[in-house]
């Protein structure tokens, strides 16, 4: 099995910060990386997919970067709306994801 | 619009069965994988397993096969999850997804998820 292991687990931020968090896989997996956000009570939402694409009407400030065993996901400008938990999925082989990142206001 | 609609919460006890179904609409239902996700309560999330509609091709997770059962009905476009007896174990959140690609196995389309509480 790969382990997928996300730094930090949490992190304290303030509108307007550049926000960076790192996944971490076992083995290589190329890019076969997706990011997820998840708000409290709501499903899950594909942010990242391939390590780098944009998913569809996801704001720009998101990115991916990546290769191989470590990826980041990084958010440029935090806004409000992305007080969240980030989690970082790969599909290389069985999917299987990080422990996810929580990401509160400072 | 492309949505996936999940039955309503559960309530059990430790025994008995239970079948939680994940209903796809505006797109083609057996083009698509559909997968379940766990969430158990105050924790992240856990890949359980996938179903292809158009032939019923089914994978699970190795922490997951023999525990749950995955199927799918294509002439309802409705996928399911089951269990044969629920042990406490079992109280999460549910989710159904849709694999949006056969290769990076990423899941676009979310349903709102199926709250299920095993409890004597």
């Amino acid at each position: 099995d790969i382990q997928m292991t996300q730094s930090p687990s949490s992190l304290s931020a303030s509108v307007g910060d550049r926000v960076t968090i790192t996944c971490r896989a076992s083995q290589s997996i190329s890019t076969y990386l997706n990011w997820y956000q998840q708000k409290p009570g709501i499903a899950p939402k594909l942010l990242i997919y391939a390590a780098s694409s944009l998913q569809s009407g996801v704001p720009s400030r998101f990115s991916g970067s990546g290769s191989g065993t470590d990826f980041t996901l990084t958010i440029s400008s935090l806004q409000p709306e992305d007080f969240a938990t980030y989690y970082c999925q790969q599909s290389y082989s069985t999917p299987s994801f990080g422990q996810g990142t929580k990401v509160e206001i400072k | 619009e492309v949505q996936l609609v999940q039955s309503g919460a559960e309530v059990k006890k430790p025994g008995e069965s239970l079948k939680i179904s994940c209903k796809g609409s505006g797109y083609s239902f057996t083009s698509y994988w559909i997968g379940w996700v766990r969430q158990m309560p105050g924790k992240g999330l856990e890949w359980m397993g996938i179903i292809y509609p158009g032939d019923s091709d089914t994978r699970y997770s190795p922490s997951f096969q023999g525990q749950v059962t995955i199927s799918a009905d294509k002439s309802i476009s409705t996928a399911y999850l089951q269990w044969s007896s629920l042990k406490a174990s079992d109280t999460a959140m549910y989710y159904c997804a849709r694999h949006g690609d056969p290769y990076y196995y990423y899941m676009d389309v979310w349903g709102k998820g199926t709250t299920v509480t095993v409890s004597s």
